[in-house]
């Protein structure tokens, strides 16, 4: 399988930045999504790696290093609204496999 | 289009009975996908449907589970003599694919099922 992992929980402060990682065990996919879920929702999409390095979306960032197995999404100026679960997923063009998700909650 | 829509939203059931959900995907696009998601895990792939094939069925759909896709539009999901372990929500996603390239998924808000 591709064992995709993920911290269960992180908090952080409104304002702060924070770093969710991912580590994955596979060579064999198309590229790494990243998504934002608030709880009783559906997955919303927030980026796509393909290549290694760094792709910035505004208050977002993601990153991918297909040697090492890892991948991060950066969220900046933490807003109380980025309070949801972000989760990683491969793409292997038949279909994504997910990690098990980050619960991010960000205080005042 | 509004995007993917699942219905019902939420499924309260008696052990033993038969449920079904609808999944309505974007209508260009020609993949629609099944996920399972328990509270505090990622969505787990279920099944996929290129058009009205069935392409795909992962080892967690068990012999009463079905899925459908007869006009290669919309989707249903049945689950028959339902479990307690059946309580998850499940969500529908639909993608437009050319041979290797996908051009993204797009999810439905799920259908949140309760077996009591």
């Amino acid at each position: 399988g591709q064992n995709i992992d993920q911290p269960t929980e992180m908090t952080a402060t409104e304002g702060a930045i924070v770093q969710i990682n991912c580590t994955y065990q596979t060579s064999g996919f198309n590229g790494l999504f990243w998504y934002q879920q608030h709880a009783g929702e559906a997955p919303t999409f927030l980026s796509y790696n393909v290549l290694d390095g760094l792709e910035e979306k505004g208050r977002f960032s993601s990153f991918l290093s297909r040697s090492k197995g890892y991948s991060y999404l950066l969220l900046k100026e933490l807003q109380m609204k980025d309070s949801a679960s972000y989760l990683c997923a491969l793409d292997n063009t038949d279909k994504l496999i997910f990690g098990t998700g980050t619960r991010l909650q960000v205080f005042p | 289009d509004t995007g993917v829509s699942q219905d019902p939203r939420h499924k309260i059931t008696k052990r033993g009975q038969n449920v079904t959900f609808r999944c309505d995907p974007i209508s260009e696009h020609n993949r629609l996908y099944w996920y399972r998601q328990t509270l505090g895990q990622g969505p787990e792939f279920l099944t996929y449907f290129q058009n009205e094939a069935q392409l795909e069925k992962s080892r967690l759909l068990s012999d009463r589970f079905s899925a459908e896709r007869p006009k290669g539009s919309f989707s249903t999901l049945e689950i028959q003599r339902t479990e307690q372990g059946d309580s998850a929500m499940y969500l529908c996603a639909s993608s437009l694919t050319d041979r290797d390239t996908n051009y993204g998924y797009t999810f439905g808000s799920g259908t949140r099922l309760t077996v009591v």
